[in-house]
């Protein structure tokens, strides 16, 4: 069946660090790549999204970009401070499902 | 906006017993959805619902029902609970059907079924 691979699974960066998130798709049906943010007790909480049409969009600290003849897209996140620790999980979307991928969880160490 | 609320946060349950829970959203969405998340296997789709009226089966719907009270409302029946079903549950909803839109969750609801 369709998957979503993610890696790292955990990652661990000094505090002002960068961090970068990969993922890889099988569906080459999906066009919608979502990344989401779960804190501690907290449900996942969208942070950045990209659509199959473009290559890379950047909000603040956080970028996503989507290789879709790769199949691959990566979460970086710039300047990591503590509040940035948490589980974060990709997933990529065609018309009919979203497939997440497993998570990172990520620490940032001050 | 309360965005996406569940009942309850925590519950444990005998194997065999039956349970119903409840999500509501008050952001006018269309589609809802329900998710497990169990370690390591990230979210995985149980049933949603793409309209009012409407439920489809997902990824692992064995053991579950749901039923799409009104616009606002989806809830989820675990009819005779096995300790494979402990996990935790979230419910989301987003504007549109199908997947192309963003979803919000709610904060979960952690079942233990013992």
């Amino acid at each position: 069946g369709e998957n979503v691979e993610q890696h790292p699974s955990t990652l661990s960066v000094q505090e002002g660090d960068s961090a970068v998130i990969k993922c890889t798709y099988s569906d080459s049906a999906s066009n919608y790549f979502p990344w989401y943010k779960q804190e501690l007790g907290k449900g996942p909480q969208l942070i950045i999204d990209i659509r199959s049409n473009v290559g890379e969009k950047k909000d603040q600290r956080i970028a996503v970009t989507l290789n879709k003849t790769a199949k691959h897209f990566s979460l970086h996140i710039t300047e990591t401070q503590p509040e940035d620790s948490a589980v974060y999980f990709c997933a990529a979307s065609t018309e009919d499902k979203v497939i997440f991928g497993p998570g990172t969880s990520l620490s940032v160490i001050p | 906006n309360a965005g996406v609320t569940q009942t309850p946060k925590f519950q444990v349950l005998k194997t065999g017993q039956s349970m119903t829970l409840q999500c509501a959203q008050d952001m006018n969405h269309n589609s809802m959805y329900w998710y497990r998340q169990d370690p390591g296997m990230g979210l995985r789709l149980i049933y949603y619902s793409a309209s009012e009226g409407t439920t489809d089966k997902g990824e692992v719907p064995n053991g579950y029902n749901v039923s799409r009270l009104n616009k606002r409302e989806f809830s989820l029946r675990l009819e005779s609970a096995a300790p494979s079903q402990t996990s935790v549950y979230f419910c989301a909803s987003s504007v549109t059907s199908g997947s192309l839109s963003e979803q919000y969750f709610g904060p979960g609801t952690r079942l233990t079924v013992t």
